[in-house]
C-alpha cells in the first residue's frame, strides 16, 4: 500500500496548461480503470474533479481533463486560473481492494 | 444537498481510544460506500477504511487494521469508526467521505481533528 508518485509542485502562468503526473504500479493505477483527482484548498474539504480516469463530475470545469498510460495517469488543467492554485491529489483503486492516495502536488499560479 | 458532518475527535493519550461519528444526509445512505480518509498535519491524505452498503465488507489501510474498526447504522445513516490503542502517529483531521463511483469519494465532511499526545 505504498502512495502513489507525485510532483511535489508544478506552476504556470494565468491562461497556460499544466500537467500532474501520477506513477503507480500494475496492481493499482496500471491494472483498473478507477484513478480519480481531488482538489483541495487549504483548510478545506477535498473536492472530487476527476474520476473514472477521465470522467469529470457535474459542475467541474471542463478544462480539467484526466487521463491514463500505463502505470502512469495524469490531471491537465487548461487554461489555468487564480482560483486554481490548491493541492491536487489522485487515488486509485488497488488489487488489494484498497485504496491509494498520490503523494500530492501544490499548483501555483505565477 | 448532501450533508456529512463528523464529531468524537479530540485530544486522547497514546494507547487510548475515540470513537468518530459522521451523520449523513441528503441522499440514499444505504446505497453507498462510505470511508474514512485521514489527513496528518502538512501532510498529504490517506485511504483509512471503507465499508460496503450493507455493512458486510470492511477494507482497512495496513497500519489500523486490528485497531480501526468501520461501521455503520444505515437506519440511523450514521457511519462510524472506533479508534482503539491510538497511537501518535494517529494524529489527523479525519474526513468521512461517500462513493459515487468505484475509488470515487464524491462528498466529503469537514473533517474531525484527533490529535494524540502525552
Amino acid at each position: 500500500q505504498s502512495a502513489l508518485t507525485q510532483p511535489r509542485s508544478v506552476s504556470g502562468s494565468p491562461g497556460q496548461s499544466v500537467t500532474i503526473s501520477c506513477t503507480g504500479t500494475s496492481s493499482d493505477v496500471g491494472a483498473y480503470n478507477y484513478v480519480s483527482w481531488y482538489q483541495q484548498h487549504p483548510g478545506k474539504a477535498p473536492k472530487l474533479m476527476i474520476y473514472d480516469v477521465s470522467k469529470r463530475p457535474s459542475g467541474v470545469p471542463d478544462r480539467f481533463s484526466g487521463s491514463k498510460s500505463g502505470n502512469t495517469a495524469s490531471l491537465t488543467i487548461s487554461g489555468l486560473q487564480a482560483e486554481d492554485e490548491a493541492d491536487y491529489y489522485c487515488c486509485s483503486y488497488a488489487a488489494t481492494y484498497t485504496d491509494v492516495f498520490g503523494t500530492g502536488t501544490k499548483v501555483t499560479v505565477l | 444537498e448532501v450533508q456529512l458532518v463528523e464529531s468524537g475527535g479530540g485530544l486522547v493519550q497514546p494507547g487510548g481510544s475515540l470513537r468518530l461519528s459522521c451523520a449523513a444526509s441528503g441522499f440514499t445512505f444505504n446505497n453507498d460506500w462510505m470511508t474514512w480518509v485521514r489527513q496528518a498535519p502538512g501532510k498529504g491524505l490517506e485511504w483509512v477504511a471503507s465499508i460496503k452498503q450493507d455493512g458486510s465488507e470492511k477494507l482497512y489501510v495496513d497500519s489500523v487494521k486490528g485497531r480501526f474498526t468501520i461501521s455503520r447504522d444505515n437506519p440511523k445513516n450514521s457511519l462510524y469508526l472506533q479508534m482503539n490503542s491510538l497511537r501518535v502517529e494517529d494524529t489527523a483531521v479525519y474526513y468521512c467521505a461517500r462513493a459515487t463511483a468505484v475509488a470515487a469519494w464524491g462528498n466529503w465532511g469537514q473533517g474531525t481533528l484527533v490529535t494524540v499526545s502525552s
